[in-house]
């Protein structure tokens, strides 16, 4: 199993435009989620889905969209971007709610 | 909503030693998770611990639900152990996991 994979690894942005960060599982998981880490904090929740076609807030989701098609994927969408929305974003899986949670190894976004 | 306080902010230690990780947390949580995140910024799970104790190793962990807080304990530390440990909490009735800002593990040789 490959886990959690996530697409790019890195990327530059100019203020403004848009983009598509994918995420992907391949352990038949229903739960996904988003996440933002700002340097020297901790994560913070975007949006997650608790199954194909149900998506739903975090703690922080202005700026951001998502959709959820298949189980297996959780593409993150920024449709103008900001410097605000500098930060490593990772997404995770869980089998379920409440349930341990397994990440991908994140994609460094840079607005400038 | 729920928060989640971890202490010390920053930890340095000579290889060898060992230490203990604090998590405190403000409401009644359904899911406790340890993290290591490594200096290339992976995100490993360590522990899903909600109650109880648990062992992997050289690392243990115990939460106290009743009385909110997680204890991490790194038995003698090595050069890997470098980091940032996370604890994340999960209440009862959400899905949304709030992590606290970490603890910056530094081992030196």
């Amino acid at each position: 199993n490959a886990g959690v994979t996530q697409t790019p690894k890195f990327r530059i942005l100019k203020i403004g435009q848009s983009m598509t960060l994918q995420c992907a599982q391949d352990m038949n998981h229903n739960y996904m989620y988003w996440y933002r880490q700002d340097p020297g904090m901790g994560l913070k929740l975007i949006y997650y889905s608790v199954g194909a076609g149900i998506t739903d807030k975090g703690e922080v989701p202005n700026g951001y969209n998502v959709s959820r098609s298949t189980t297996e994927d959780f593409p993150l969408r920024l449709e103008l971007a900001a410097p605000s929305q500098t930060s490593v974003y990772f997404c995770a899986s869980s089998p379920g709610g409440q349930e341990t949670q397994y990440f991908g190894p994140g994609t460094r976004l840079l607005v400038l | 909503g729920i928060q989640v306080e971890q202490s010390p902010p920053d930890l340095i230690l000579q290889e060898g030693a060992n230490s203990t990780l604090r998590c405190n947390f403000s409401d009644s949580v359904n899911n406790l998770q340890w993290f290591h995140q490594n200096p290339w910024g992976q995100l490993i799970n360590l522990f899903y611990i909600p109650s109880g104790t648990k062992q992997n190793g050289r690392l243990s962990a115990t939460t106290v639900a009743t009385e909110r807080y997680s204890l991490l304990y790194i038995s003698s530390s090595q050069t890997t152990d470098s980091g940032v440990y996370f604890c994340a909490v999960e209440p009862w009735d959400d899905y949304k996991l709030s992590f606290g800002a970490g603890t910056t593990v530094t081992v030196r040789a």
